[in-house]
């Protein structure tokens, strides 16, 4: 079974505009971490926001915010305010564990922003 | 602070030749990974270093892929041989992880190594 799945290949959004990436986990272990990295089409891998299991409320981080529900498990990113810049792939990612296994990631949104 | 470097950027080889790619990850970094990412598709783990040693090699097809830390700091992950379908970029992470929670410590990734075999 997936642990994350990210369900939209590709979204759509124009400049300024608020827009929201789905993402859903699946674990049982009841200490975990979710994470939201930006891939641009230079490859490079950028951490943008982190959500602990144990945290009572939403991680922000400018312009990024974190849609946590627990009992859904889901983790959706949205992003406000859009800008030209923010057109790349998305990853949603997950660590299990106490000791901290490996990032596992979902399969990815890509995210076109137009003037 | 320095990132994660990564060399070389790109490698063009030809099939049942062998390559080597090096990483030196971020100064203090307790936890080294290689992933692997085929174009389209979402990083996969090859395999994790806690200092020197291996704590996750699972996913790494041995009968072709080597990797090792040197002194609990730099890494080079070998492929011998190549196949066409180990063309793909190949990132080397590292993480923090000091304390009992390490799952809530990032990841930072390198440039990586865009890999093609012909």
């Amino acid at each position: 079974a997936q642990k994350i799945t990210q369900t939209q290949p590709g979204m759509f959004v124009q400049e300024k505009e608020a827009v929201t990436l789905d993402c859903t986990y699946d674990t049982s272990d009841p200490s975990y971490g979710l994470f939201w990295y930006k891939q641009p089409s230079s490859g490079e891998m950028i951490f943008l926001i982190y959500q602990g299991s144990y945290d009572q409320q939403n991680a922000t981080e400018g312009r990024y915010s974190l849609n946590f529900q627990k009992a859904r498990k889901s983790a959706n990113l949205v992003i406000s305010a859009s800008q030209l810049g923010d057109s790349a792939m998305y990853f949603c990612a997950m660590r299990e564990g106490q000791a901290g296994t490996a990032l596992i990631f979902g399969k990815g949104t890509t995210l076109s922003v137009s003037s | 602070e320095a990132g994660v470097a990564q060399s070389p950027r790109y490698k063009i080889i030809e099939k049942r030749q062998s390559v080597a790619f090096w990483c030196n990850p971020i100064s203090g970094h307790a936890t080294l990974y290689w992933y692997q990412q085929i174009l389209g598709q979402g990083p996969k783990l090859l395999i994790q270093f806690q200092n020197n040693g291996v704590v996750d090699d699972s996913q790494l097809p041995k009968d072709r892929f080597s990797a090792e830390r040197l002194k609990g700091v730099d890494s080079t992950l070998k492929i011998q041989p190549a196949k066409l379908e180990d063309s793909a970029v190949y990132l080397c992470a590292s993480s923090l992880d000091r304390g009992i929670s390490s799952y809530n410590s990032p990841l930072h990734f390198g440039n990586g190594t865009r890999l093609t075999v012909t």
